[in-house]
């Protein structure tokens, strides 16, 4: 079935040093690679998204790219604020299977330290 | 304005009795879902809806059963609760399409559930 592989666990970072964050899927589907960020004491929100192979997604400094070939959307960013302190998940979707689910993988927790 | 509406934001219950968390959205969505997310704990997939109807279900539990009296309301009755229960619950939505916006989750902000 479907599945998320991404970094798990803590990953602290000393502000202004580069953020890189490893996500890899599973599907026998066409699909949708998320990345969500969720604030603590927030709901997760969309970060990016990309369902087109090799093409570099951006939003609010963070960039990511969906590459086929090695079931990859990493998550990077040149150089980490404060403020990117939160919870990242990688989460993929494959419509047109019937139904439409979205697959979480276990999230990775940021700390950025000044 | 938010467009998808969880009540109440928190809600605190005793053990043994029974809550329904709501959740309604405004976004003209097919498909709602919930996800639980306990202390410390990922996110964790309970149900799937769409057009109203049970599409997956991965809660062992029969004491969480939701809803769905409108296309775009899906509420979760909780029975019988118990303190392992504590979590905050997320609705959640999305529509599958061509669109930009679709094919996306959209999370409400959450009901945070305290069981003592």
């Amino acid at each position: 079935g479907d599945s998320v592989t991404q970094t798990e666990g803590l990953v602290t970072l000393t502000e202004g040093l580069p953020v890189m964050l490893n996500c890899t899927y599973q599907t026998a589907y066409s699909t949708f690679l998320f990345w969500y960020v969720q604030h603590l004491n927030e709901a997760p929100k969309l970060l990016l998204k990309s369902s087109t192979d090799n093409k570099r997604t951006e939003h609010q400094g963070f960039h990511a790219t969906l590459h086929k070939s090695s079931s990859s959307f990493h998550l990077q960013k040149s150089s980490a604020q404060l403020s990117d302190s939160a919870l990242y998940y990688c989460a993929l979707t494959s419509p047109n299977t019937g139904y439409q689910n979205f697959y979480f993988g276990k999230g990775t927790s940021l700390t950025v330290i000044p | 304005d938010p467009k998808i509406i969880q009540k109440p934001k928190y809600l605190v219950a005793v053990t043994g009795s029974e809550k329904i968390l709501i959740c309604e959205q405004y976004l003209g969505h097919n498909a709602m879902y919930w996800y639980r997310q306990s202390a410390k704990k990922p996110l964790e997939f309970m149900f799937s809806y769409s057009y109203q109807k049970l599409m997956d279900n991965q809660t062992a539990s029969s004491r969480f059963q939701p809803q769905s009296s409108k296309k775009n309301h899906l509420d979760l009755q909780i029975t019988a609760l118990k303190p392992d229960d504590s979590a905050t619950y997320f609705c959640a939505s999305s529509q599958e399409g061509g669109g930009r916006s679709q094919n996306t989750l959209y999370f409400g902000a959450g009901t945070r559930l305290s069981v003592l």
